[in-house]
């Protein structure tokens, strides 16, 4: 079983918003990210980092913010929530990969968040 | 473009019986491929994964294969359960970048009747 947790699992808020969803792993690992997936549709990278004090926009461009100040944590802030942000946002963790081998990337359960 | 594409979008089988899921990709250069669960409302949950080098894998009732060659792949699911019932995700990851970046494709939506 995956360690890595995301809260909240579902929330409703009103356009104008200021939202924050908490991602934590306990398994030590560097590498975190966020992805947003509308359903039937594949995941989309918005942010990731590859350790404390280090983030980067991912491919989908997303007006959210990370931060990566604890290994262990990875939160996600959208300042100010619009009806086009509704989706899944799903957070995951990894173990630096080598460049011969994968490894598992493990994703947290997803928050659905939608904005009216 | 680096792509993953899955077949078929959609599934219907009866339970016991096997099933197998395609998966064709553009990713260049290729590092590995993997396989995904992910059950509706649910974060993915890892089956497989491949290097170049490895032509099958096997978890339970799940088995992958993978061509490096063709660039294809595929998931076969063998007695099929009423819980097999989810979303399978073909993920493919290049090594062009310290990231190694992941290209996700679309998934196949399974359904398992009684």
């Amino acid at each position: 079983e995956a360690d890595i947790y995301q809260t909240p699992r579902y929330l409703v808020i009103g356009t104008g918003k200021k939202i924050t969803l908490e991602c934590s792993q306990t398994m030590g690992h560097d590498k975190m990210y966020w992805y947003q997936q509308d359903p039937g549709m594949e995941l989309h990278l918005i942010h990731y980092s590859y350790g404390v004090n280090s983030t980067e926009k991912g491919d989908l461009s997303s007006e959210s913010t990370v931060s990566r100040i604890r290994t262990e944590h990875f939160p996600l802030t959208l300042e100010s929530a619009r009806p086009s942000h509704t989706s899944q946002y799903l957070c995951a963790s990894s173990e630096t990969q080598t460049r011969t081998s994968g490894n598992t990337i493990y994703f947290g359960e997803g928050s659905w968040l939608t904005v009216v | 473009k680096n792509q993953v594409e899955q077949s078929p979008q959609s599934l219907i089988i009866l339970e016991g019986k096997n099933c197998t899921l395609q998966c064709n990709y553009t990713v260049s250069p290729f590092s590995n491929l993997r396989w995904y669960k992910q059950d509706t409302g649910r974060g993915p949950v890892s089956l497989t994964i491949m290097t170049f080098s490895e032509n099958t894998k096997s978890n339970g009732r799940y088995t992958a294969t993978l061509d490096a060659d063709t660039k294809q792949s595929s998931l076969h699911i063998t007695a099929s359960q009423l819980s097999d019932s989810a979303s399978y995700i073909c993920v493919v990851s290049d090594r062009g970048s310290t990231l190694g970046r992941l290209y996700f494709g679309r998934g196949t939506q399974l359904t398992v009747w009684p």
